[in-house]
């Protein structure tokens, strides 16, 4: 199986602040088609995940923009330009070039 | 707006059987392939399983191969998750979401197993 492994676990982060995490996989995840098929979740406490940003860098629709992703094959980061209280919860990578599609561990956003 | 709504979670005993049930509304629901995500108390998210449009193809994460069925039902607009011989560790919330891009989310039905 593809392995996502999340860095940091734990990001403290003073409010306006930039934030970034970093999210890396054992394979590339580049599909036949060309496409790669990474994207970012946010999952707000006690909220179900809400997808932020698919295949790499294409932002979902009412996402702010201060999110951004960027990356390629094997090395991926999600931004944020300006932290925001609201962006306080955990942000999950996943995968679905390879079956079993898989998650990173989650990294665990929290106002300093 | 698109909407997920998870039903049929519950307290069950380890060896027993749970099916659980998505409605989906806001789209259309029969030209999309279907996933199932789960996520243990305090635990990150593990996908479980998905469905093609027509039911044809269907995939599993090996921990609950021979044991748990995905299937849908596209009049009725809903998604299905036959769950048997169930374990401790099936405890989870279970997400219900559209596309192999888990676009969208349901709020999840919590499945307890235990004795």
């Amino acid at each position: 199986d593809v392995v996502m492994t999340q860095s940091p676990l734990s990001l403290p982060v003073t409010l306006g602040q930039p934030a970034s995490i970093s999210c890396r996989s054992t394979q590339s995840l580049v599909y036949s088609d060309g496409s790669t098929y990474l994207h970012w979740f946010q999952q707000r406490p006690g909220h179900s995940p809400r997808r932020l940003i698919s295949e790499v860098s294409n932002r979902d629709s009412g996402v702010p923009d201060r999110f951004s992703g960027s990356g390629t094959r094997t090395d991926f980061t999600l931004r944020i330009s300006r932290v925001e209280a609201e962006d306080v919860g955990v942000y999950y990578c996943m995968q679905r070039t390879h079956w079993p599609y898989t998650f990173g561990q989650g990294t665990k956003l929290e106002i300093k | 707006e698109v909407q997920l709504v998870e039903s049929g979670g519950g307290l069950v005993q380890p060896g027993g059987s749970l099916r659980l049930s998505c409605a989906a509304s806001g789209f259309t629901f029969s030209k999309y392939w279907m996933t199932w995500v789960r996520q243990a108390p305090g635990k990150g998210l593990e996908w479980v399983a998905n469905i093609n449009q027509d039911g044809s193809e269907k995939y599993y994460v090996d921990s609950v191969k021979g044991r748990f069925t995905i299937s849908r039902d596209n009049a009725k607009n809903s998604l299905f998750l036959q769950m048997n011989t169930l374990r401790a560790e099936d405890t989870a919330i279970y997400y219900c979401a559209s596309g192999r891009g888990v676009s969208y989310w349901g709020q999840g039905t919590l499945v307890t197993v235990s004795s």
